[in-house]
């Protein structure tokens, strides 16, 4: 499967906990997205990676929130003293510029669950 | 900032012709999107129109009007499969990059 995956599908912490997520893009795409979704809502972005360069970030993504794409290819979401608000699911999505508006292919997602 | 406006529920039968529309107010505007996403899973990416006009893929088309800031999404032999929240999203280019607001979502439910 090329498509885009992210590890794990399903997390469950507690309060004050730190967790990492991951996420690997379609093979060669050089552009990878973060958003974030809640129940009823559309995905709302977080940050976004041109290879390994991270060029912007959304107010959404305060502090606690660190993201990285060393290599230019995976990245991880890390979120650090997790609090109950940032039950949601993270989505990742990855492109490739070849000219015409991208078209952004998401992964499965991360369901967090902060109790 | 960015404004989009989509409905909330929509029934229609099998067989059936349904069309979702979508109004935006942006700026910097660089393509509308539409996405299937069903209960759980993540967004599929459906069609996306950068120029006024009708654009159609197989049982899906999607129509832009820049000026009237509108779109819509038509559906046509409508499946129960077809039951899902269909997104909205435009595009705007941010430091190089595309970033997508999406809609709230149009939740679809076919029926026989």
């Amino acid at each position: 499967d090329t498509g885009v995956s992210q590890d794990p599908r399903h997390k469950i912490t507690k309060r004050g906990q730190n967790v990492t997520f991951r996420c690997d893009p379609i093979s060669e795409h050089n552009r990878l997205y973060w958003y974030r979704q809640t129940l009823g809502q559309g995905p709302e972005f977080l940050t976004y990676f041109q290879n390994e360069a991270q060029l912007e970030k959304s107010r959404l993504l305060s502090d606690r929130f660190s993201a990285e794409r060393p290599k230019g290819s995976f990245s991880t979401l890390e979120i650090q003293r997790t609090e109950q608000g940032d039950s949601a699911m993270y989505l990742c999505a990855s492109s490739l510029t070849i000219g015409g508006p991208e078209t952004q292919y998401f992964g499965p997602g991360t369901r967090l669950l902060v109790l | 900032g960015q404004n989009i406006d989509q409905p909330t529920e929509m029934t229609a039968t099998e067989g059936a012709i349904v069309q979702i529309n979508c109004t935006y107010q942006t700026s910097g505007f660089n393509g509308l999107f539409w996405y299937q996403q069903h209960a759980g899973e993540a967004p599929t990416f459906l069609s996306y129109n950068v120029l006024d006009g009708l654009e159609e893929k197989g049982r899906f088309s999607s129509f832009l009007s820049r000026s009237k800031g509108y779109s819509y999404l038509l559906l046509k032999e409508l499946q129960m499969k077809d039951s899902a929240s269909y997104l909205c999203a435009v595009g705007r280019l941010t430091g190089g990059g595309n970033k997508l607001t999406f809609g709230t979502g149009t939740q679809l439910k076919v029926e026989l």
